[in-house]
């Protein structure tokens, strides 16, 4: 068990729908990482937030969008859901910020999105 | 652009025989490099990682890897395979990109232990 919780486990729901998924980050942790896993892109960087802050954003959609709230856990929000977005999704903590040097991310169980 | 390459999607080990999972990368500078684990239904577990110095790195769960520059390498060894290490294991790139880290990770190589 990493610490790190995410819900829901799955989430089934229909294309054009909004969904939102859920982070709580290791006790400690101020960064919040958002994964997508899918078969055809596999492990995609998402977005990255410190202490409620953006702090790097990779290949996330403009459908898509993330913040972390004062309690530090965080929230995935997936929007005009299309077939393709039907993935793995991950999120990871760690203590730090990244900067210019690497902190260990501990990685939730994802939850599992599947838009029909 | 950095990028990962793992050229095996699958390998196939007899349990107590050795392993060695394959990664080439793409990265401008000095890479950070990192193996993580999933075995089905759980999130990325780190294995090592390399930043700097001693290019033999030492691991969780008896594994090792080795980062060599002139090959642009960092493949992934254990002596001997237990069947409980069959999962996917990924490998990972890290760089940083005005100020922040962005990781990028291979697309995962199978391992099935047979006993």
């Amino acid at each position: 068990d990493s610490g790190v919780t995410q819900t829901p486990k799955h989430l089934i729901t229909a294309t054009g729908q909004r969904v939102t998924l859920r982070c709580s980050p290791r006790s400690g942790d101020l960064s919040v990482y958002w994964y997508q896993q899918s078969l055809d892109q596999g492990l995609q960087f998402l977005i990255q937030y410190y202490n409620g802050e953006e702090r790097a954003k990779g290949n996330i959609l403009e459908r898509f969008s993330a913040q972390q709230f004062p309690d530090l856990h965080s929230e995935l929000n997936l929007s005009s859901l299309e077939l393709g977005d039907s993935a793995l999704y991950f999120c990871a903590s760690s203590v730090g910020d990244t900067g210019t040097a690497y902190n260990e991310q501990f990685f939730g169980p994802g939850t599992r999105l599947t838009v029909l | 652009a950095q990028s990962v390459t793992q050229p095996d999607i699958h390998i196939t080990v007899s349990e107590g025989a050795s392993l060695e999972l394959r990664c080439n990368y793409s990265y401008g500078a000095t890479p950070y490099l990192f193996w993580y684990v999933q075995s089905p239904g759980q999130g990325l577990q780190l294995l090592l990682k390399y930043f700097s110095g001693d290019t033999l790195v030492q691991g969780i769960k008896g594994f090792e890897a080795e980062f060599k520059r002139s090959q642009s390498s960092f493949n992934l060894r254990k002596p001997s395979v237990h069947w409980s290490d069959a999962a996917e294991y990924f490998c990972a790139v890290g760089g940083v990109s005005g100020g922040s880290y962005i990781p990028t990770f291979g697309r995962g190589t199978s391992l099935i232990v047979h006993p």
